[in-house]
């Protein structure tokens, strides 16, 4: 299977816990996007990478949040310190092939991993 | 800053029925446009995207869409539905640029009767 995947795919923690969530892109995709979503609503965007350099940040990214992408592949997002408000589904999305138009932006989704904070 | 307004949070129908879901976006300059569906238990899916070119677009399983400029609306139809296409559907603008991040609807809840 060559789409986004994510792992873990499920994660309970108990509030002050720190947690990290990975994703693998699509290999030739240069763009990875997170957003979370909860229930009864769209995804919300949360930052976005192209290549290893992340060029947005969301106001909903606080500074208990960072993600990285240290090589141009994979992702990873920590919370440190869980709130219970933290609870959601984190999505990963990658667009971008190199031989992309500029606004050639759809995004293929992973399917998410399912944050619980007790 | 750019938003996506879906009318309808839970729309119920009988198979064959037709169906039409509204989107309308605000963003002040020339955007990529796209439906989500996400069927329980998997994750989002492309329905249909459009960039530029004819308003009128098609996507996969009989769902086209229509972009009017004017009203910055880019409603979802399909003449008769079936009860596989129970799911949730997002509406998602992003702007014509490099950087793409979406923005997206709160999604609708499409119900089919068998």
């Amino acid at each position: 299977d060559t789409g986004v995947s994510q792992d873990p795919r499920h994660k309970i923690t108990k509030r002050g816990q720190n947690v990290t969530f990975r994703c693998d892109p699509i290999s030739e995709h240069n763009r990875l996007y997170w957003y979370r979503q909860t229930l009864g609503q769209g995804p919300e965007f949360l930052t976005y990478f192209q290549n290893e350099a992340q060029l947005e940040k969301s106001r909903l990214l606080s500074d208990r949040f960072s993600a990285e992408r240290p090589k141009g592949s994979f992702s990873t997002l920590e919370i440190q310190r869980t709130e219970q408000g933290d609870s959601a589904m984190y999505l990963c999305a990658s667009s971008g092939r190199t031989s992309g138009r500029i606004g050639d932006n759809e995004q293929f989704f992973g399917p998410g991993t399912r944050l619980t904070v007790l | 800053a750019q938003s996506v307004s879906q009318h309808n949070h839970h729309v119920i129908l009988s198979e064959a029925a037709s169906l039409e879901l509204g989107c309308n976006y605000s963003y002040g300059g020339t955007v990529n446009l796209f439906w989500y569906v996400q069927y329980p238990g998997q994750h989002l899916q492309l329905l249909l995207k459009y960039f530029s070119g004819d308003p009128l677009v098609k996507g996969i399983k009989g769902f086209e869409a229509e972009f009017i400029k004017s009203k910055f609306s880019f409603n979802l139809r399909k003449p008769s539905v079936q009860w596989s296409d129970t799911a949730e559907y997002f509406c998602a603008v992003n702007p014509n640029t490099n950087a793409g991040k979406s923005t997206f609807g709160d999604g609708t809840t499409l119900t089919v009767k068998p």
